[in-house]
């Protein structure tokens, strides 16, 4: 069983199309993630979800805007596409409790978008 | 978080230890050191953490000083399969799961 899915695992799109990338986590964790890893590999958190509640939202352009239907899922919509949302985003899951067990974070295996 | 200081690359011969140290000079009291690797193409790993006393699970060992301001990450037995880039990474002690990583050691092991 795959512990941190995501789909599509690639996306081809036109600038300026809108796209959404789907991420589940069945760990029963209460907090997800969104990374996105640029072309020079630095990796580098955007949103973080509990309990469907936003607690981490780093400086990302609102063309970003993730949405949690349940504490499972955790997608990401883009909206307006540009050339420098190529990159690799990788979904993760953890679950907080005692010890910093937030930072134990699960990962999904990553979306490649290209905007062309 | 804590700022931390790793090589950029190390070379290991597949089946002997490989030894990937980690700089955090300015570690607060209360912050845990995580580890964690990315194989090529694939999503990052957790792989330990430790907050002073040496840890051990079945990936890896992690040595903590006594000071704290520095740690090992040790893979006892390498294999070709261990081949990626390792972070080490000192989370603040706001526990909201805000990893920040830096550029990692890219360890090759080699036949």
């Amino acid at each position: 069983d795959t512990a941190v899915s995501q789909t599509p695992k690639y996306l081809v799109t036109q600038m300026g199309n809108d796209k959404s990338i789907k991420c589940e986590q069945n760990l029963g964790h209460d907090t997800m993630y969104w990374y996105k890893q640029d072309s020079k590999k630095f990796l580098k958190i955007m949103f973080s979800y509990n309990n469907k509640e936003l607690i981490i939202n780093e400086t990302v352009p609102n063309r970003f805007s993730p949405k949690s239907p349940d504490k499972a899922h955790l997608n990401l919509h883009i909206n307006s596409l540009e050339l420098g949302d190529s990159a690799v985003y990788f979904c993760a899951s953890s679950q907080p409790g005692l010890a910093g067990r937030y930072n134990e974070q699960f990962f999904g295996p990553g979306t490649r978008l290209t905007v062309l | 978080d804590a700022k931390t200081t790793q090589p950029p690359s190390m070379d290991c011969a597949e089946g002997r230890a490989a030894n990937l140290p980690c700089n955090h000079s300015t570690i607060s009291g209360n912050e845990y050191v995580y580890w964690y690797r990315q194989i090529h193409s694939q999503g990052p790993q957790y792989i330990i953490h430790g907050l002073k006393n040496n840890e051990t699970n079945e990936m890896a060992s992690l040595i903590i000083t006594e000071d704290r301001k520095s740690s090992t990450l040790i893979l006892p037995h390498a294999t070709l399969r261990d081949t990626a880039v390792y972070y080490c990474i000192v989370p603040t002690s706001s526990n909201t799961g805000k990893l920040i990583f830096g550029q990692g050691t890219t360890l090759q092991v080699k036949p």
